[in-house]
């Protein structure tokens, strides 16, 4: 079955530092999904990315797309104490009678002021 | 986009006793789905909760113990039976146009069982 892994598991950085997350599957990618989970909150979508070398922004968070790699990385410019949570990326698990979203761990980012 | 309420928020329950969520929708989702988010673990998928008819569940849930219901496009319940302190979790649902489309979150409902 495929796996999602994402590195790293926690991240603290200091406010307008950059950073990066990356989403690594095991098997082909079909269509990738970023959400952020604040505590005792739903996931919140951020983007989503299908087409390999595709990029896309929210705000000063954007994410990549490579194929190749089977890898998404999600890149948060001059963070901010409001980018703090866990960040989640989904795929698509792609060909099958069971095909669904499956999700990585979570990568927990704070941010310090 | 679509704005999924849930309730409770957040329950302590009892060993043996039953806590049923509630999923509400503000907008017409072709498909609903509910999850549990379990301490360390990934965001597992419980089932696909059907309107009008049983819920599909994936392998290792069962309706015994997940029963689900989906009355309408916009409404949906879980019940998780028989609590045990393994089903301490978040339970959230989601809603969306298809299994591998975007989904929205509800904002989750934390369980204890003591």
């Amino acid at each position: 079955s495929q796996e999602l892994e994402q590195s790293p598991q926690s991240l603290i950085v200091q406010e307008g530092k950059n950073l990066t997350i990356n989403c690594t599957s095991s098997k082909t990618l079909y269509g990738l999904y970023w959400y952020k989970q604040k505590y005792g909150e739903g996931l919140i979508f951020l983007m989503m990315l299908q087409k390999g070398g595709e990029e896309k922004s929210h705000e000063k968070i954007t994410a990549k797309l490579d194929e190749k790699k089977q890898q998404s990385s999600l890149h948060i410019t001059a963070s901010q104490p409001s980018h703090a949570g866990i960040y989640l990326c989904g795929a698509d698990s792609g060909a099958g009678n069971n095909r669904k979203l499956i999700w990585g761990l979570g990568t927990s980012l704070a941010v310090n002021p | 986009s679509a704005v999924i309420s849930q309730k409770p928020s957040r329950d302590i329950c009892q060993r043996g006793t039953s806590l049923t969520i509630q999923c509400q929708v503000d907008s017409q989702v072709t498909m609903m789905f509910w999850y549990r988010q379990q301490p360390g673990q990934s965001l597992t998928l419980i089932a696909t909760a059907n309107q009008g008819s049983e819920a599909t569940y994936e392998s290792g849930f069962v309706i015994d113990k997940f029963p689900i219901s989906r009355p309408n496009l916009t409404f949906s319940t879980l019940t998780v039976s028989n609590l045990s302190p393994e089903d301490s979790s978040i339970y959230l649902c989601s809603g969306g146009q298809g299994r591998t489309d975007t989904q929205y979150f509800g904002p989750g409902t934390r369980l204890t069982v003591l």
